[in-house]
């Protein structure tokens, strides 16, 4: 299967950037699209095609894709940005399709 | 209301069949490709399976392929997920998820709250 390796965590101090990052074997030739769960929750979409944001999510969020690595950016983080990140990639190779990464826990200081 | 909502959870035995399903609205179902997608108690997302807009094309997880069938009928704005030969470690949260477009290769944009598989003996 295609893997993809995040962080299990990261954290940031509030009004700091944080920097989630997705690796992948030449991950830069595929669409990365990051979602965003809190606890008990369904996971919400948040930034779709390496750098796309859905309508209504924060300019805050941000992505970018090259070579082996995707990278989800949140400016000025706050306490509410607190929760798992997901990132996904459809890969056709060998039938292997919605993979996601195993998730990365953001936790605000 | 823009939503999907999944139905169908249940406690049963290794070796059982279940059917979910997910009630889409407020949108043309017909017009997206849909998604399964678990979470095991405690741990991360796994993508389970797709179809196209059509119906015409299903995807399926290598964990899953042979047991389980993915299908919809688009008149009644519903997708299913057939679960045969259920085993201890299909237990999960099962999410619909609506993708961007007809075709699968894309994010999905709303999600369901999710339903409760319970595979034990």
């Amino acid at each position: 299967s295609y893997v993809l390796t995040q962080p299990p965590s990261v954290s940031v101090a509030p009004g700091r950037t944080a920097r989630i990052t997705c690796g992948g074997n030449n991950i830069g030739s595929k669409s990365v699209h990051w979602y965003q769960q809190m606890p008990g929750q369904a996971p919400v979409l948040v930034v779709y095609d390496d750098s796309d944001r859905p309508s209504g999510v924060p300019e805050r969020f941000s992505g970018s894709n090259s070579g082996n690595t995707a990278t989800l950016t949140i400016s000025r983080v706050e306490d509410g940005d607190e929760a798992d990140y997901y990132c996904q990639v459809w890969d056709s190779s060998n039938d292997h399709w919605g993979e996601f990464g195993g998730g990365t826990k953001l936790t605000v200081l | 209301e823009v939503q999907l909502l999944e139905s169908g959870g249940d406690l049963l035995q290794p070796g059982g069949s279940l059917r979910l399903s997910c009630a889409g609205s407020g949108f043309t179902f017909s017009r997206f490709a849909m998604s399964w997608v678990r979470q095991a108690p405690g741990k991360g997302l796994e993508w389970v399976s797709a179809i196209t807009s059509t119906g015409g094309s299903t995807y399926y997880a290598d964990s899953v392929k042979g047991r389980f069938t993915i299908s919809r009928d688009s008149s009644k704005n519903t997708l299913f997920l057939q679960m045969n030969s259920l085993r201890v470690e299909d237990t999960a949260i099962y999410f619909c998820a609506k993708g961007v477009g007809a075709m699968v290769r894309g994010a999905s944009d709303l999600w369901g709250r999710g339903t409760l598989v319970t595979v034990s003996s």
